[in-house]
């Protein structure tokens, strides 16, 4: 049973490039979502996807974006790429329900480690 | 608004020695509360959870913690650590939103063993 597999593994661009990063979330999973972790720090919650909209976003500009496939695959997109934007970006998947704790934990890829130049 | 504190940067400890990681939530009403851990090029990997009842919680690789409501705390502890648990560890608390949830967590424990 494949778990959470994100890609690519490491990227490096430049600023005001865009990039974007790929989820394929757990089997039998249909919520995805994205976190952001930089040099030192935790994890940060960017947004989540449920029925292919976002239903819930974190403290992050617009130039943060994504979307959820039919499949239950996910993309983030990222426009504009500053210096900050350099950091592990997380794809977890989990399944639905208001509270996903009460329906099990939430799966994590290894991650898309992006390096802004 | 929900917070996560782990006054520990870096840890050292040796091996075959007892291992306690602090952690403080702040959240106002009843936490769900969350350990990962995560290794050097690894994603993250739940540890253990607390959601409620038994304050004692076990995890896998003969962890376990405690959530002390009185004191927002929720320490992680190893009576005998390994040097294969050498790796960053993440305390969260877990947080309902209006359409969604996610986790919050706090900025991590590196852990050393020295053999």
């Amino acid at each position: 049973d494949a778990g959470v597999t994100q890609s690519p593994t490491h990227l490096i661009k430049t600023r005001g490039q865009q990039v974007t990063l790929r989820c394929s979330p757990k089997s039998g999973h249909d919520t995805v979502s994205w976190y952001q972790q930089a040099l030192g720090q935790g994890p940060q919650f960017i947004f989540q996807y449920y029925e292919e909209e976002e239903r819930q976003r974190g403290n992050f500009p617009d130039r943060f974006s994504g979307h959820q496939f039919p499949n239950y695959s996910s993309e983030l997109n990222v426009n504009a790429l500053l210096l900050g934007d350099s950091a592990l970006y997380l794809c977890a998947s989990s399944s639905p329900g208001l509270a996903l704790w009460d329906t099990g934990e939430l799966f994590f890829g290894e991650g898309s480690r992006l390096t802004v130049l | 608004a929900q917070s996560v504190t782990q006054p520990d940067i870096h840890i050292t400890v040796s091996e075959g020695a007892s291992l306690e990681l602090r952690c403080n939530y702040s959240y106002g009403a009843t936490p769900y509360l969350f350990w990962y851990v995560q290794s050097p090029g690894q994603g993250l990997q739940l540890l253990l959870k607390y959601f409620s009842g038994d304050t004692l919680v076990q995890g896998i690789k003969g962890f376990e913690a405690e959530f002390k409501r009185s004191q927002s705390s929720f320490n992680l502890r190893k009576p005998s650590v390994h040097w294969s648990d050498a790796a960053e560890y993440f305390c969260a608390v877990g947080a309902i939103m209006e359409y969604g949830n996610k986790l919050v967590f706090g900025a991590g424990t590196i852990l050393r063993v020295k053999s």
